[in-house]
């Protein structure tokens, strides 16, 4: 099945540690994104990537890394100087006019 | 910069009875697309309808609908006949129709519950 596929879903990590969360998808876009949601509010844009070996950054980007060096593939790198890490993060890819998400990843800092 | 306003953060309603949302935004560009997103508790980002600024038609997908009004940017999601399984957080959200930069804005969400 096409779609979009983040791992790990849950992920717990200490403070000061570095972590990546993987974004994968196989729908053939070129755009992808990463949006972070904290309970209860909206979505919130971290870095976006218009084509491979290019990306911007969004509305939070302070504390987070990325790369594109496939077309397929988007990871998020969640950095110890992140102030706040615990959220909910979101990926997605488009196509024209439409946006497809995958399910999530849920990270908290112990 | 765009910004998309939802200026109600909880809702509810009776089964069967209708509700409308309401969503504002603020953008110069002519050309743009709008979305309403479900998201009920399993956090999933469900696409409900979406409505091209280029088009006076309002969208429909079955109970859902929109009223779309270009010059007063406000763009409401109507549900018709609310089921339980309406209850969600639901988020309007903007974009633009092409370009560098393009990606999406959403508001802050509404929080719709449906009573039985």
């Amino acid at each position: 099945d096409g779609g979009i596929t983040q791992s790990p879903k849950y992920l717990f990590r200490k403070e000061g540690q570095n972590v990546t969360l993987s974004c994968e998808q196989n729908l053939n876009h070129d755009a992808m994104y990463w949006y972070r949601q904290d309970p209860g509010q909206g979505l919130r844009l971290i870095y976006y990537s218009q084509i491979v070996n290019d990306f911007q950054k969004g509305d939070i980007a302070e504390g987070y890394s990325v790369s594109r060096e496939k077309k397929e593939s988007f990871p998020l790198t969640v950095t110890s100087a992140q102030k706040n890490p615990t959220a909910f993060y979101l990926c997605a890819s488009r196509t024209s006019g439409r946006l497809f998400f995958g399910e999530g990843s849920r990270l908290t800092v112990l | 910069a765009q910004t998309v306003t939802q200026s109600q953060p909880e809702m509810s309603v009776q089964e069967a009875e209708t509700v409308t949302l309401s969503c504002t935004y603020d953008t110069s560009e002519s050309n743009y697309y709008l979305f309403w997103y479900k998201q009920p508790p399993s956090r999933q980002m469900i696409l409900v309808i979406r409505q091209e600024a280029y088009k006076q038609q309002n969208a429909t997908e079955n109970r859902f609908s929109v009223n779309f009004q270009k010059a007063a940017k406000s763009f409401s999601l109507k549900i018709s006949d609310s089921q339980l399984g309406d209850t969600a957080m639901y988020f309007c959200a903007f974009m633009k129709h092409a370009g560098r930069g393009n990606k999406l804005v959403f508001g802050a969400g509404t929080i719709l519950r449906v009573k039985s």
